[in-house]
């Protein structure tokens, strides 16, 4: 149980563009999901908090303009880094925490951007 | 949330138990410590949490000092696979702040 699902694994773009990373829990209901963010070498860096129905909470110094997140159901999460630059390339990772007073979090498999 | 601090890396034989320090001298009352890895190109992986007593689960146990300031993660026969990045974070809110973490090394 607990499985978190991202979508795509990895992906390319030119820069400018647009990007969606998707975040599923697929076996349980996730009241809230957070997004981090891990350059190489470098440990995790939490980029925000949202939960389901509500505007997302962006920890200090993370353009909440530039990473837009929706949080529309109990399963499912959405990233989207707009007008992407090299400087965005980076592994992008959610996690998903269910209805449980220890709020333990399972993370998704991770997100591979490289921006051209 | 209360910091931790963690050795950057050790190394442990293969078959062998790897026990992992984290000290959290400022941890409050209400905080729990949590353990995660992440092996590399990979999520984190949960492992086990804790916030007073000893916990112990299918993959490691969780040693709690009396006065909650450090505690140990034990892995009792550490095999190849668990070479990756440890995390000891402590929290009450929800939220996880990852410290730069064990790098644990099994080695044949």
């Amino acid at each position: 149980g607990a499985v978190v699902s991202q979508h795509p694994s990895w992906v390319i773009c030119k820069s400018g563009t647009s990007v969606k990373i998707e975040c599923r829990s697929l076996d349980f209901q996730a009241t809230t999901m957070f997004w981090y963010r891990q350059f190489p070498k470098q440990s995790l860096m939490l980029m925000a908090t949202s939960n389901e129905g509500s505007k997302a909470t962006y920890e200090q110094g993370v353009e909440k303009d530039k990473f837009l997140i929706n949080h529309a159901s109990l399963t499912l999460s959405t990233l989207t880094v707009t007008s992407a630059h090299p400087e965005d390339s980076s592994f992008y990772i959610c996690s998903a925490s269910a209805l449980s007073s220890y709020n333990e979090q399972f993370f998704g498999p991770g997100t591979r951007l490289t921006v051209l | 949330d209360a910091k931790t601090t963690q050795p950057p890396s050790m190394d442990c034989a293969e078959g062998r138990a790897a026990n992992l320090p984290c000290n959290h001298s400022t941890i409050s009352g209400n905080e729990y410590v949590y353990w995660y890895r992440q092996i590399h190109s990979q999520g984190p992986q949960y492992i086990i949490h804790g916030l007073k007593n000893n916990e112990t689960n299918e993959m490691a146990s969780l040693i709690i000092t009396e006065d909650r300031k450090s505690s140990t993660l034990i892995l009792p026969h550490a095999t190849l696979r668990d070479t990756a990045v440890y995390y000891c974070i402590v929290s009450h809110t929800g939220k996880l702040i990852f410290g730069q973490g064990t790098t644990l090394q099994v080695k044949p």
